[in-house]
């Protein structure tokens, strides 16, 4: 397997415009994570799939930000419109199952928002 | 919220040095993973010590937990240049809580030649 596979790796894009980021998990896991990285902030969970199926969002920080998982080899993470706090690097990840495995990263996508 | 929380935020030692970054947490976990994340990549997992375990060793990495003190230590022993990198701590929350690892800021070591 290649591991969880993200795209694009970097994302420059005008304040207000729609910006979409793209995962595709390790097959056969069942967990799908959307995490951001700032400097100030560390590493933050944004939202989880168990089976496609949405099961926490709590970390969405605005509704400007959406996520979804139409099939198991699938997700994205669109923020619309885009701002320059959200500049950062959005990372997915996924895992068998809940608890007591690891999880794989993707390499992430560094986002400026200009 | 942020459940792991790193200390030293930043370690500079010498090649050959033992490097021992520290990870403090709040709530009861299943169990502790330490992940290691080079410049501009993705984080790597490490080692994962379960809640019943007070030591583990990963070639040239040692793990402890003490659940009674709700900390763990990562020691690198020998270091080398390509272990510079940042070294993070992660927690399954037992409880029900979320089926994500949730991370400290990390520790940023720099290995120097």
């Amino acid at each position: 397997d290649a591991g969880v596979i993200q795209s694009p790796r970097h994302e420059v894009t005008e304040m207000g415009q729609e910006v979409t980021l793209r995962c595709k998990p390790i097959s056969g896991h069942d967990y799908l994570f959307w995490y951001r990285q700032t400097m100030m902030r560390g590493l933050e969970l944004l939202i989880y799939f168990n089976n496609n199926v949405p099961i926490d969002d709590s970390g969405m920080p605005e509704d400007r930000f959406s996520a979804k998982m139409p099939n198991a080899s699938f997700s994205t993470l669109k923020i619309q419109p885009s701002e320059p706090r959200d500049s950062a690097v959005y990372f997915c990840a996924s895992r068998k199952y809940r608890a007591g495995t690891e999880a794989f990263f993707g390499q992430g996508t560094r986002l400026t928002v200009v | 919220s942020q459940q792991g929380e790193e200390d030293p935020q930043a370690l500079s030692i010498q090649e050959g040095e033992n490097a021992t970054m520290n990870c403090s947490y709040k709530t009861s976990i299943n169990n502790l993973q330490w992940y290691r994340q080079n410049s501009g990549r993705g984080l790597v997992h490490l080692i994962l010590i379960r809640s019943n375990e007070r030591e583990k060793h990963s070639g040239r990495l040692r793990v402890t937990l003490d659940t009674s003190k709700k900390s763990s230590s990562l020691l690198i022993t020998a270091s080398r240049a390509a272990d510079t990198a940042s070294y993070f701590c992660a927690t399954d929350e037992t409880g029900g809580g979320a089926d994500g690892l949730t991370f400290g800021k990390g520790t940023h070591l720099i290995i120097q030649p």
